[in-house]
């Protein structure tokens, strides 16, 4: 069990938006660690979408977004599009533990 | 380009032992930690162990403590991943990935991955 929370799965129409929520806590990203996000197509290297809680890589489309507040990080995207089907996982280390932690994973899918 | 490629995957007997093997190209190898995640099929991704840049210093996750061995050739610009007494849950893809940056910052994301190598854990 990922002590890093995601919904399993979102869905949005073409067009629409969608967030996808990271829950920690107090030993991570409660704790001041950032959180990242990773894009993966099954099959495929994951890639970062986000690092640093809110910063693209080059080459990343504005569409996709980060925020953090408190025990929590969120991951935006806008304007979907059917190329973003794609499973997300959120990152982060816990100080506790002294490991890197990720989400179980959420699915986008694209109506 | 900054390439990361896994192999050794296979099929394996429960109790039985495999090593994989990551192979980087077109960075510094010598000046990096790399890390081993995996992703159990229909699951999450799950970090398993890193190694320092000079092989000195390794760190395991509970679940591969004592079984799980981490290791590196610089000459070779190849880090191990020697896996025994193997269990079920132990099926997953194995990924090997490096931190951004060679300081080895726990905050760091990992960038890049190589694409995985299988490990199927079976009778």
């Amino acid at each position: 069990q990922s002590v890093l929370t995601q919904p399993p799965s979102v869905s949005g129409a073409p067009g629409q938006g969608v967030t996808i929520s990271c829950t920690g806590s107090s030993s991570n990203i409660g704790a001041g660690s950032d959180v990242h996000w990773y894009q993966h197509f099954p099959g495929t290297a994951p890639k970062v979408l986000i690092y640093g809680n809110s910063h693209r890589p080059s080459g990343v489309p504005d569409r996709f977004s980060g925020s953090k507040s408190g025990t929590s990080a969120s991951l935006a995207i806008s304007g979907l599009q059917a190329e973003d089907e794609a499973d997300y996982y959120c990152q982060s280390y816990d100080r506790s533990l002294s490991c890197w932690l990720f989400g179980g994973g959420t699915k986008l899918t694209v109506l | 380009e900054v390439q990361l490629l896994e192999s050794g995957g296979g099929l394996v007997q429960p109790g039985g032992s495999l090593r994989l093997s990551c192979a980087a190209s077109g960075f510094s190898f010598n000046r990096y930690w790399i890390h081993w995640v995996r992703q159990v099929p229909g699951k999450g991704l799950l970090w398993v162990s890193r190694i320092n840049s000079d092989g000195t210093i390794t760190t395991y996750a509970d679940s591969a403590k004592g079984r799980f061995t981490i290791s590196r050739d610089n000459a070779k610009n190849t880090v191990y991943l020697e896996m025994n007494s193997l269990r079920a849950e132990d099926t997953a893809v194995y990924y090997c990935t490096r931190p951004v940056n060679p300081s080895g910052y726990n905050d760091d994301w990992f960038e890049p991955w190589g694409q995985g190598t299988l490990v199927t854990v079976s009778s």
